[in-house]
């Protein structure tokens, strides 16, 4: 069974401060992985798309990084408002995604 | 670009009444559109995939019965919940895929009350 672990649950830092959002998966044949952001009450926004080991992409102060077993979400010098539940889903041999619980980011001024 | 709408954002309905939401891709056409049910501080949780113009595949677990789901264009998906109860109260949302494209784009969420 394809399943998607995402840590930590929460995450609190200072403006300025960077860290790393972390997605493990196992799946049996992976055809891509999808970050996403959600805010409250709102539908998750699409953030990227990585399809294999090594691939990084990269938006404003967000890069995404993918492995065989691991994918990161590096937040450089966040601000208030990239507070958000970050989701990181997987999809396998069908075109369905299988999300992981997110990681509720929290940026303090 | 990749803009999914969904109408109406929140529904407060009587317990045994039906509710109808829509989902529509505003500026491309969906081959396949997904409805998901997302319950407080949990992930979402695929319902059901449909494509266009066929019958919609449901996750186990979910009842086709009560959950209708219908795409009768490539840019409107409906989902009606018949005979609405208390523990259908959640968060809907629905995402499309374009015909050229892998990434799901997710609507703004309709959040139903059944009192």
């Amino acid at each position: 069974e394809d399943q998607v672990t995402q840590s930590p649950e929460a995450l609190r830092l200072q403006e300025g401060e960077s860290s790393s959002l972390n997605c493990s998966y196992t799946v049996s044949g992976l055809r891509g992985l999808f970050w996403y952001r959600q805010d409250p009450g709102k539908g998750p926004e699409f953030l990227f798309t990585l399809y294999s080991a090594g691939e990084e992409k990269e938006k404003e102060r967000l890069k995404a990084t993918l492995t065989k077993k691991e994918s990161f979400l590096h937040i450089t010098a966040p601000k208030p408002e990239d507070s958000a539940t970050y989701l990181c889903a997987v999809q396998a041999r069908s075109e369905k995604l299988v999300f992981g619980k997110g990681t509720k980011l929290t940026v303090n001024p | 670009g990749a803009v999914v709408s969904q109408h109406p954002s929140w529904v407060i309905c009587k317990s045994g009444t039906s509710v109808k939401i829509e989902c529509r891709s505003l500026d491309f056409q969906a081959t396949t559109m997904f409805w998901y049910r997302q319950f407080p501080k949990q992930s979402l949780m695929l319902m059901a995939t449909s494509n266009e113009g066929s019958k919609a595949t449901y996750e186990q677990g979910v009842e086709k019965d009560k959950f209708l789901i219908n795409h009768a264009s490539l840019t409107l998906s409906t989902l009606t919940v018949t005979s609405a109860h208390p523990e259908d109260s959640s968060f809907y949302i629905c995402s499309a895929r374009a015909m050229t494209s892998n990434e799901q784009f997710f609507g703004p969420g309709t959040r139903l009350t059944v009192l």
